[in-house]
């Protein structure tokens, strides 16, 4: 399987911050990368897929980069609403697997 | 926009099947894949697999030997048969709909399956 590790486990920032999500692939996953965003008691949402591309209606302050083994997740601005757990996703090969989460909070 | 809704008994007991359907609205289950998502309290999405329309199906082999999906596209449904379960499968089990080989694109709300006696 390949296993996919986000960084960090869990992040604390300020209204207005900047932030970044990495994901790292264990093996060459090309751009078959998906970002989601979960919040309490609710079903993921997807926001970007095949790595950089945005769903329709996702604010444009989400955006995603990346290719091969490493991708990032930025929130150009954080939001009080961004608060949640976003989970990167790789689907280049089954079983399709997760990573295993980044919890955001707001300071 | 499509919708997806999963239903069946929100308690199983250990050793017996589990069995959830997931109906789906405002849409049509033809020409997508399907697929079983869970997440236990507290901890990551693990998937489960998905079938086609047509009902051809592929599983996550960590759980194959237990897992049967089944599709009934008159109905707009497909099913979920999980045998064999123990306290470790007790989660939220979501549907989603599988766009291409892997993005899902809807989901549906999840439902809790409880593994007790």
């Amino acid at each position: 399987d390949i296993q996919m590790t986000q960084s960090p486990s869990s992040l604390s920032a300020s209204v207005g911050d900047r932030v970044t999500i990495t994901c790292q692939a264990s093996q060459d996953i090309s751009n078959y990368l998906n970002w989601y965003q979960q919040k309490p008691g609710k079903a993921p949402k997807l926001l970007i897929y095949d790595a950089s591309n945005f769903e329709s209606a996702v604010p444009s302050r989400f955006s995603g980069r990346g290719t091969g083994t490493e991708f990032t997740f930025t929130i150009s601005s954080l939001q009080p609403e961004d608060i949640g757990t976003y989970y990167c996703q790789q689907y280049d090969d089954l079983p399709i697997t997760f990573g295993q989460g980044t919890r955001l909070e707001i300071k | 926009q499509v919708q997806l809704q999963e239903s069946g008994p929100g308690l199983v007991k250990p050793s017996e099947t589990l069995s959830l359907t997931c109906t789906v609205s405002s849409g049509s289950i033809s020409s997508y894949y399907w697929s079983w998502i869970r997440q236990p309290p507290g901890k990551g999405l693990e998937w489960f697999g998905y079938i086609y329309s047509s009902g051809s199906t592929n599983y996550n082999p960590s759980l194959k030997s237990r897992v049967s999906m089944s599709v009934d596209a008159s109905k707009n449904q497909f099913s979920l048969k999980l045998t064999s379960v123990t306290a470790a499968d007790t989660a939220v089990y979501f549907c989603a709909r599988t766009f291409g080989s892997g993005t899902f694109d809807s989901w549906g709300q999840g439902t809790l399956v409880t593994v007790s006696s």
